[in-house]
């Protein structure tokens, strides 16, 4: 099964800063990578799919980026909306797999 | 607009069954690979198991594989999980998610149902 390490796993920041999520896979995975956003007692909602394409609707102050099997989201100018679980997920393989997640805090 | 509706979940005891459904709608059921997934308690995402749009090929994760089913049912554009021997490891909210595609790998989980807590206790 291929392992996707997520860091930090919790992250404070203030409204207006920029923030940057990190995901590593254990294994190759090309661009099958997507972000998912969950806040408190909802479902995920897709972010980001193929490592860097933004979902329908998704702000532009959300970027994603790959290198290898290093996997960036940035969050730029933060949004009060924005403080939620972070979420990356594999899709080269089955089983499909989760990182950790990331908790944005309000600092 | 795409709506995915779960039910079924609720306390069952260790060693019991229980049967998921997830209904859909908004979106042509039949051309979609749909999957379940499931967050315990205060925990992360956990994928369990995936089914191709045309329903010939199902994964599952090691923990589930024999002991779960998924299955769908084009005409009522019905998602299923049967969940037989359950374990308290088990308890979590089970979220049903179609696929942005037909496959169930090279793709993303666009869309999401609320979610059914199923709660595995003696």
């Amino acid at each position: 099964d291929i392992q996707m390490t997520q860091s930090p796993s919790s992250l404070s920041a203030s409204v207006g800063d920029s923030v940057t999520i990190t995901c590593r896979a254990s294994q190759t995975v090309t661009t099958y990578l997507n972000w998912y956003q969950q806040k408190p007692g909802q479902a995920p909602k897709l972010l980001i799919y193929a490592a860097s394409t933004l979902q329908s609707g998704v702000p532009s102050r959300f970027t994603a980026s790959e290198s290898g099997t290093e996997f960036t989201l940035t969050i730029t100018s933060l949004q009060p909306e924005d403080f939620a679980t972070y979420y990356c997920q594999q899709s080269s393989s089955s089983p499909l797999t989760f990182g950790g997640g990331t908790k944005l805090e309000i600092k | 607009q795409v709506l995915l509706v779960e039910s079924g979940g609720g306390v069952v005891q260790p060693g019991k069954s229980l049967t998921l459904s997830c209904g859909a709608s908004g979106f042509a059921f039949s051309n979609y690979a749909l999957h379940w997934v499931r967050q315990a308690p205060g925990k992360g995402l956990e994928w369990v198991t995936g089914i191709s749009y045309d329903g010939t090929k199902k994964e599952y994760i090691d923990s589930v594989n024999g002991r779960f089913t998924i299955s769908r049912d084009d005409s009522k554009s019905t998602l299923f999980l049967e969940m037989k021997n359950l374990r308290v490891e088990d308890t979590a909210v089970y979220y049903c998610a179609r696929d942005d595609g037909a496959a169930l790998v090279a793709t993303a989980l666009e869309y999401w149902g609320q979610g059914t807590l199923v709660t595995v206790s003696s």
